[in-house]
């Protein structure tokens, strides 16, 4: 089946230093998403992804739809120790089909 | 504005026994999806509804599982003669059409 795989698996940053992450799928999505999952909780949707090329911000986390549709970024800017968690990204290929997962990048901030 | 809701957060049971699971989605959202999620892992998608109508399953979801959304409402998920194996989160998520998907706290399920 369909895979996506995020890199890095886990990240040790400064509070103040800014994270870059991505995922890479064999195949094309047309919906990329990126969530943000704490222990014990559900993934919260950070940003969403619809067309190639897109890049899109929400407060200091930026996201892009690589222009192949096989790959997306995010970056968060100036880390704060709350940004501690696990980031996933998500692919659709169209709405009526599932969302697919990597299986994660666990973000670690030094204070 | 309440979010997706799932009950109970945890669970623990002995193998053999059945759980049920409860999701109530955002209350204008007409799709809910269930999907699980293991130890170091991302969700994996088990099946979702459109209203009532059940619309896919993964071939994930064995005959030991049901799921039902009867008013197009909330929905239920079902887990016959519980494994070790099943052990898991169980997430919900709701959207409006084909539009984001907005999870849950989940369920977190151990058999014993």
């Amino acid at each position: 089946g369909q895979q996506l795989n995020q890199s890095p698996q886990s990240m040790f940053i400064q509070e103040g230093e800014d994270v870059s992450m991505n995922c890479t799928s064999s195949s094309i999505f047309n919906t990329w998403l990126w969530y943000k999952q704490d222990p014990g909780e559900g993934p919260v949707l950070l940003i969403a992804l619809y067309k190639a090329g897109e890049l899109t911000s929400n407060g200091r986390l930026t996201a892009q739809f690589g222009i192949t549709r096989k790959d997306s970024f995010l970056n968060i800017s100036a880390s704060i120790p709350s940004d501690v968690g696990i980031y996933f990204c998500a692919g659709q290929l169209r709405g009526n089909t599932p969302l697919v997962f990597g299986k994660g990048t666990r973000l670690s901030v030094i204070a | 504005d309440t979010g997706v809701s799932q009950d109970p957060r945890h669970k623990i049971t002995k193998r053999g026994q059945n759980v049920t699971f409860r999701c109530d989605p955002i209350s204008e959202h007409n799709r809910l999806y269930w999907y699980r999620q293991t130890l170091g892992q991302g969700p994996e998608f088990l099946t979702y509804f459109q209203n009532e109508a059940q619309l896919e399953k993964s071939r994930l979801l064995s005959d030991r599982f049901s799921a039902e959304r009867p008013k197009g409402s909330f929905s239920t998920l079902e887990i016959q003669r519980t494994e070790q194996g099943d052990s898991a989160m169980y997430l919900c998520a709701s959207s409006f059409g084909e539009n984001e998907q907005y999870f849950g706290p989940g369920t977190r399920l151990t058999v014993t």
